[in-house]
């Protein structure tokens, strides 16, 4: 079984709106990482959290992790085309950082 | 410069081909990853080199054969690929393990 899982799979939004997407593990958590990739290209990274209840934000998107319950959320406001790709969280596998695996993904489009 | 670049962009080749996909960074990176992506899956992870030595290697089959020439340079050299190895493969960098990783915009082979 995946040791990620991402919700929704899939998200199709009008420009504008908010929108939520989640990343729930089913290991312990050693550190949260959120990617994007446009469509056949390289990731691009977004944020990295480490600390339960950590919160971070950068233009219009906000990422938390709630350790105890080991997942994170990754939140757009008002949304544009431009945010549209897939979304990828990533994790370590072990305190020491013995491995990395990536979620599904969920792909977001974004409707002018 | 905080580029990852690959090349080829495209490989064809045949079953019974020896050919090589080519990574460099210029960042200063001391660990960097190749991932093989297939489509509409997420990346998974093949080999990790930190400070030019092998690291991790994801029970990867010996028809790919990674090589960390120095600290700026990644190889990875494909023999006797079989049609199910094609795919996206990107590498990436990060200043430690599993840091924020930057990607390259990745190789895409096809194997007849």
């Amino acid at each position: 079984s995946q040791e990620l899982e991402q919700s929704p799979q899939s998200l199709i939004v009008q420009e504008g709106k908010n929108l939520t997407i989640n990343c729930t593990s089913s290991k312990t958590l050693y550190g949260l990482y959120w990617y994007k990739q446009k469509y056949g290209e390289g990731l691009i990274f977004l944020m990295m959290l480490q600390k339960g209840g950590e919160e971070k934000s950068h233009e219009k998107i906000t990422a938390k992790l709630d350790e105890k319950k080991q997942q994170s959320s990754l939140h757009i406001t008002a949304s544009q085309p431009s945010h549209a790709g897939i979304y990828l969280c990533g994790a370590q596998r072990g305190n020491y950082g013995q491995n990395f695996v990536f979620g599904p993904g969920t792909r977001l489009s974004v409707l002018p | 410069d905080t580029e990852v670049t690959q090349t080829p962009k495209h490989l064809v080749m045949g079953m019974t081909n020896k050919k090589s996909l080519k990574c460099e960074q210029h960042m200063g990176h001391r660990a960097m990853y190749w991932y093989k992506q297939k489509a509409k899956k997420p990346p998974e992870l093949m080999f990790v080199y930190s400070y030019e030595k092998l690291s991790i290697n994801e029970s990867v089959p010996s028809r790919f054969s990674p090589e960390c020439p120095n600290s700026s340079l990644l190889n990875l050299h494909l023999h006797a690929l079989q049609p199910e190895d094609s795919a996206l493969y990107l590498c990436a960098s990060s200043q430690v393990e599993f840091n924020e990783q930057f990607f390259g915009p990745g190789t895409r082979l096809t194997v007849l």
